[in-house]
């Protein structure tokens, strides 16, 4: 069946230096768009990022992401992480014909001082 | 745009109780989803409804759960005899169809004592 994969369950960094999370995928469907979600404590998952398009370099906020699916990959990465970044990270296939998202089980990303 | 409308915010009930879920979706989006967070199994599936009409219910515990979308403006969840672990958050989120981006509503924090 369809999946995503997100190896990290939490990631910890300093501030201002990089962070990158990891995104893999199974899927037989041929069209699929991808996205990022950025939950905060006690708040509702709210889109990061969105990409459809294969080898493209999407970037909001100052993360990036780019779908490669040569290797079924969709990597986060930021180059400085800040404070506020601290949050639940969910990556998440949509599959072709709207159908419900499939998502990772999510990594939490703590960032210090 | 008041963004997707979860009513109530945090419901409590005892046991073998029925918990009825309200979401109000975004003006104009066809597409409505409803999801179940927890801390072990992140985000889950349950149903969604396109135009009102009920698609996928594959996510959904037959037995206890229901889902109605009466008209475009609101969608339930219902859950009769409730169970301690059905205790979670349930998202709604909605979007204008497709693989459009699916903006999830603040969530209702059910406990099932």
């Amino acid at each position: 069946g369809d999946s995503v994969t997100q190896t990290e369950g939490l990631v910890t960094v300093t501030e201002g230096l990089p962070v990158k999370l990891n995104c893999t995928y199974q899927t037989t469907y041929l069209t699929i768009a991808f996205f990022w979600y950025v939950q905060y404590l006690n708040e509702a998952p709210q889109v990061l990022l969105k990409s459809s398009t294969d080898n493209k370099r999407t970037e909001h906020q100052g993360f990036h992401a780019t779908l490669h699916k040569s290797s079924s990959s969709f990597h986060l990465q930021k180059s400085s992480a800040q404070l506020s970044d601290s949050a639940l990270y969910y990556c998440a296939l949509s599959p072709q014909g709207g159908r419900a998202l499939i998502f990772g089980t999510g990594t939490t990303v703590s960032v210090s001082p | 745009n008041a963004g997707v409308i979860q009513t109530p915010r945090h419901k409590v009930t005892g046991k073998g109780q029925e918990a009825t879920l309200w979401c109000e979706p975004i003006s104009g989006h066809s597409a409505v989803f409803w999801y179940r967070q927890t801390i072990v199994q992140g985000l889950e599936f349950l149903t969604y409804f396109r135009n009102q009409a009920p698609i996928d219910d594959s996510g959904m515990p037959k037995e206890r759960f229901s889902a109605q979308m009466p008209n475009q403006s609101h969608s339930t969840l219902k859950i009769q005899s409730t169970q301690p672990q059905d205790s979670a958050v349930y998202l709604c989120a909605s979007s204008l169809g497709g693989q459009d981006t699916q903006y999830f509503g603040p969530g209702t924090r059910l406990l099932v004592l």
